[in-house]
């Protein structure tokens, strides 16, 4: 089993940009995709980056992920920061060993 | 529209048992793998189980292995998780969650969710 570890929180002003990391503990992070999802106080979860840098649609081109196999980790990072963008961000991706989904700790965006 | 409606949340006692259930629309249920992910208060989201589109696959977290039971029924485009010997750390809202991968397979990549159901385990 790995684990992914996020930061807890991260905070930015309105128009910079941010970068949050998700750090696979074991196995590559290459090995299976790595999904983002924000979710707002009193909201579901919803995606901002699938397939480790495929953004759905409706997402602005603002979020991008990537994936760095020299450290071992994914990052999502938002340009152009709006107040709008202040939520929770989990990574998520899966542990093809036993068929279990992993969900990073989430981190706490805050915009001021 | 896609959408998912979670239901059966309740106040339970530690050792109890509970079904919860998500009725789904919008979409050819059967076509679909689905999930069950889960939240406890204040904390992050944690992965608890999977059930293939034919409910011919079943995959859940170590934390649950045992107690819980996911299935569907497909002719009524119902998800379902039964627990059973409920622990005060299941205290949580549950989301049922489709898989983006139509047939035959899954990416744990989960494209729509409920709003999910509070289930609270308390003496």
């Amino acid at each position: 089993n790995f684990m992914l570890t996020q930061p807890h929180s991260v905070s930015e002003s309105p128009g910079k940009t941010v970068t949050i990391s998700c750090t696979r503990s074991s196995g590559s992070i290459a090995s299976n995709y790595v999904q983002w999802y924000q979710q707002r106080p009193g909201s579901s979860p919803t995606t901002v980056i699938y397939e480790d840098n495929q953004r759905p649609s409706g997402v602005p081109d603002r979020f991008s992920g990537s994936i760095d196999s020299s450290s071992n980790s994914a990052s999502l990072t938002i340009s152009g920061l709006k107040t709008e963008d202040e939520a929770d961000y989990y990574c998520q991706s899966y542990d093809s060993s036993n068929h279990q989904g992993v969900f990073g700790g989430g981190t706490k965006l805050t915009v001021l | 529209e896609v959408q998912l409606v979670e239901s059966g949340g309740v106040v339970v006692q530690p050792g109890g048992s509970l079904r919860l259930s998500c009725a789904a629309s919008g979409f050819t249920f059967d076509d679909y793998t689905m999930h069950w992910v889960r939240q406890a208060p204040g904390k992050g989201l944690e992965w608890v189980s999977l059930i293939s589109w034919d409910g011919g696959s079943t995959y859940y977290a170590d934390s649950v292995k045992g107690r819980f039971t996911i299935s569907r029924d497909n002719s009524k485009n119902s998800l379902y998780l039964q627990m059973n010997s409920l622990r005060t750390e299941d205290t949580a809202l549950y989301y049922c969650a489709k898989d983006a991968t139509r047939t035959q397979g899954w990416s744990y990549y989960f494209d729509y969710w409920g709003q999910g159901t509070l289930v609270t385990v308390s003496s």
